[in-house]
């Protein structure tokens, strides 16, 4: 099915530990985005990418890295994980002429 | 830098009740306003989009309106049922579409 798809579902990791969060999407959308969920809280922008080959910082980019390779794929490293980053991860999608936003279904990340 | 408020912060009504959610940003300098609704430990679902230019979208029995100029959205539901009970959340978007959220307004609907 079309749409925004998150692995894993679920992470554990340990204090120094990187990874990578997957997120690919076959809507042919533009723009993608990371955004990081904590508890009581709105989302909060991670990193963002309006094409291939072209990424910028939102409001939390310390800790992570992005890179858009290919329209479909829009991965979050995290460089050295830290219990600060517990969180829900959510990554979207959208197409310039809709504006309509896609989101994932999320990847919940511990680090111990 | 964009800052998006949400009151209340919880609201509990009983069924059948008509109710306004609010949504207040302080940079009038957005491309349109979203209203999503999150269901505990689900991802978001897109509920009505208005567009910087607009005043209102309406989707069943739910209105939202925009006042662009003194920073103001609402989101009416008319008739609430049960089935209404989550998280609903106010974004505003830039002009990469990137979104700017609130901390959301979480509903209880009574039976």
């Amino acid at each position: 099915n079309a749409g925004v798809t998150q692995t894993p579902k679920f992470q554990v990791l340990k204090t120094g530990q990187s990874m990578t969060l997957q997120c690919a999407q076959d809507m042919n959308h533009e723009y993608m985005s990371w955004y990081r969920q904590d508890p009581g809280m709105g989302l909060r922008l991670i990193h963002y990418s309006v094409g291939a080959g072209i990424t910028d910082q939102g409001e939390v980019p310390n800790g992570y890295n992005v890179s858009r390779s290919t329209t479909e794929d829009f991965p979050l490293r995290l460089l050295s994980a830290a219990p600060s980053q517990t969180s829900v991860y959510f990554c979207a999608s959208s197409y310039p002429g809709t504006d309509r936003i896609t989101f994932g279904s999320g990847t919940r990340l511990t680090v111990v | 830098k964009q800052e998006v408020t949400q009151i209340p912060a919880a609201l509990s009504v009983p069924e059948g009740e008509n109710l306004v959610l609010n949504c207040s940003f302080t940079d009038s300098a957005i491309y349109n306003l979203q209203w999503f609704r999150q269901d505990p430990g689900k991802g978001l679902t897109s509920l009505l989009l208005i567009q910087s230019s607009q005043r209102e979208q309406t989707s069943g029995r739910l209105n939202a309106s925009l006042d662009k100029s003194s920073g103001r959205s609402t989101l009416y539901i008319a008739a609430s049922q049960p089935g209404d009970s989550a998280t609903y959340l106010c974004a505003v978007s830039g002009s990469a579409r990137q979104l700017t959220f609130g901390s959301g307004t979480q509903l209880t609907v009574l039976p």
